[in-house]
């Protein structure tokens, strides 16, 4: 079955700092989400990544603060920037691997910020 | 404004038991798709099911079934015979288009032995 990939599974990073984090998605698709779950708290989603264009942002969410790459229809990455312990969450990537069926997740990364 | 809500925070049950997990929601759309997804402890997401709007059939699989309601803006979720390994936080979620995901709080649920 489809898979989605996701890498480093958790880190724990020095205030201040940035880390990467990748998607990788075992076939092409349009449209790649990028999600924070913070401690004890549901899924909120970051942004929208459509390759070959900028991503779209929500409400809260800035690109300074949390950039996204999407080279190609099945890769992206999600960079958390100048760091701080509030920014510490599971962040998970998705797409939709099957035309009308759920929303596949990756297994998500664990962020720690100290 | 799109909305999920999920009333009950937590819910413990005994083995056995069934329980129905709630799940409201708001858009102002005539197409929408509705979902409800697993996370056991280990943290993963397992989609359970996903319904358009057009489609009010309930939906059976297994032990789990679900009960969609456009004239309440419903679309609960039901465990028949619970069992320990059903214990997890279930969420309920909302897209518009099959688009992007606006999910609920969670309900922790909690199968007692």
């Amino acid at each position: 079955s489809a898979v989605i990939s996701q890498k480093p599974s958790r880190d724990i990073c020095q205030r201040g700092t940035s880390l990467t984090i990748q998607c990788q998605v075992d076939s092409q698709v349009t449209m790649m989400f990028w999600y924070r779950q913070q401690p004890g708290q549901s899924l909120t989603l970051i942004a929208t990544a459509n390759q070959g264009s900028e991503a779209t942002y929500e409400s809260g969410f800035v690109i300074d603060k949390f950039p996204i790459s999407r080279p190609n229809l099945t890769f992206s990455t999600l960079t958390v920037s100048n760091m701080s312990p509030e920014d510490s969450s599971i962040y998970l990537c998705s797409a939709q691997l099957r035309v009308n069926y759920g929303y596949t997740f990756g297994s998500g990364t664990r962020l720690t910020v100290v | 404004a799109q909305k999920v809500t999920q009333a009950q925070t937590e819910i413990s049950v005994v083995e056995k038991e069934d329980v129905t997990l709630d799940c409201v929601y708001e858009t102002r759309d005539t197409t929408y798709y509705l979902f409800w997804y697993k996370q056991p402890p280990s943290g993963e997401l397992v989609f359970l099911i996903r319904r358009n709007s057009f489609d009010e059939q309930n939906e059976i699989s297994g032990r789990y079934s679900w009960n969609f309601q456009k004239s309440t803006s419903s679309f609960n979720f039901t465990i028949t015979a619970s069992q320990v390994v059903d214990s997890a936080v279930y969420f309920c979620a909302l897209s518009l288009r099959d688009d992007k995901i606006i999910f609920g709080k969670g309900t922790r649920l909690h199968i007692l032995p």
